[in-house]
């Protein structure tokens, strides 16, 4: 169980372009996703956490008109990397979790296989 | 700043020896903590967690150990096997105010040797 799945898993597209990602969960309900990006040797860093039908929280430094975010379903999620350029590239994941019952801040995130993207 | 740290970054285990993989942390408000097991391609697959509440939390082959005081947790595989030859990454979260925020560690690769 608790399968999530992001597409596509590498991109590559010039410089200017804007890129779509999604992220979905397939068999579970995902109150809440987040997305995430890795630096070559380091670890994952929290872009945005998106709640099913409201505005993502994204952290500091992370430009909410560069990164945008909508969560339009409980199943599904969508990181859009507008105008990217070559320091977009990187290493984006989506994680989910599910908000049901009990203390959902312990429920475990899962997390897809990622996307490698590069602009040239 | 890292948060969570893990210092090795790579472990040799014979198989059904037991592998320890450590993970410190230096922020005393994070009150829960996953480990993660992630293969090449493939993203991070939740492997067991542990509350603030617990000291030890055992799933299967797979042990989590937390010590607050050092704030230091460990994960035990006992017995190892080859499939488990993976990266683990330990994570943590703060509660309340950063329950969405989860800090990873850089990883350990573990590697099981036949």
């Amino acid at each position: 169980g608790a399968v999530v799945s992001q597409h596509p898993s590498r991109v590559i597209c010039k410089s200017g372009t804007s890129v779509k990602i999604e992220c979905r969960s397939l068999d579970f309900q995902a109150t809440t996703m987040f997305w995430y990006r890795q630096f070559p040797k380091q670890s994952l860093m929290l872009m945005a956490t998106s709640n099913e039908g409201s505005k993502a929280t994204y952290e500091q430094g992370v430009e909410k008109d560069k990164f945008l975010i909508n969560h339009a379903s409980l199943t599904l999620s969508t990181l859009t990397v507008t105008s990217a350029h070559p320091e977009d590239s990187s290493f984006y994941i989506c994680s989910a979790r599910e908000g049901k019952g009990g203390d959902y801040r312990h429920q475990p995130q899962h997390f897809g296989d990622g996307t490698r993207l590069s602009i040239l | 700043d890292q948060q969570v740290k893990q210092n090795s970054p790579s472990l040799s285990v014979q198989e059904g020896r037991i592998s320890i993989l450590n993970c410190d942390y230096t922020n005393s408000m994070f009150d829960y903590f996953l480990w993660y097991k992630k293969y090449p391609a493939e993203g991070p697959t939740f492997l067991i967690s542990i509350s603030s509440i617990k000291d030890k939390n055992e799933d299967g082959r797979f042990t989590v150990f937390l010590n607050k005081s050092a704030k230091h947790l460990s994960l035990h595989i006992v017995p190892s096997q080859p499939g488990d030859s993976a990266v683990y990454f330990c994570a943590a979260s703060a509660g309340q105010t950063g329950a969405n925020n989860l800090f990873f560690g850089t990883g350990t690769r573990l590697t099981v040797i036949p």
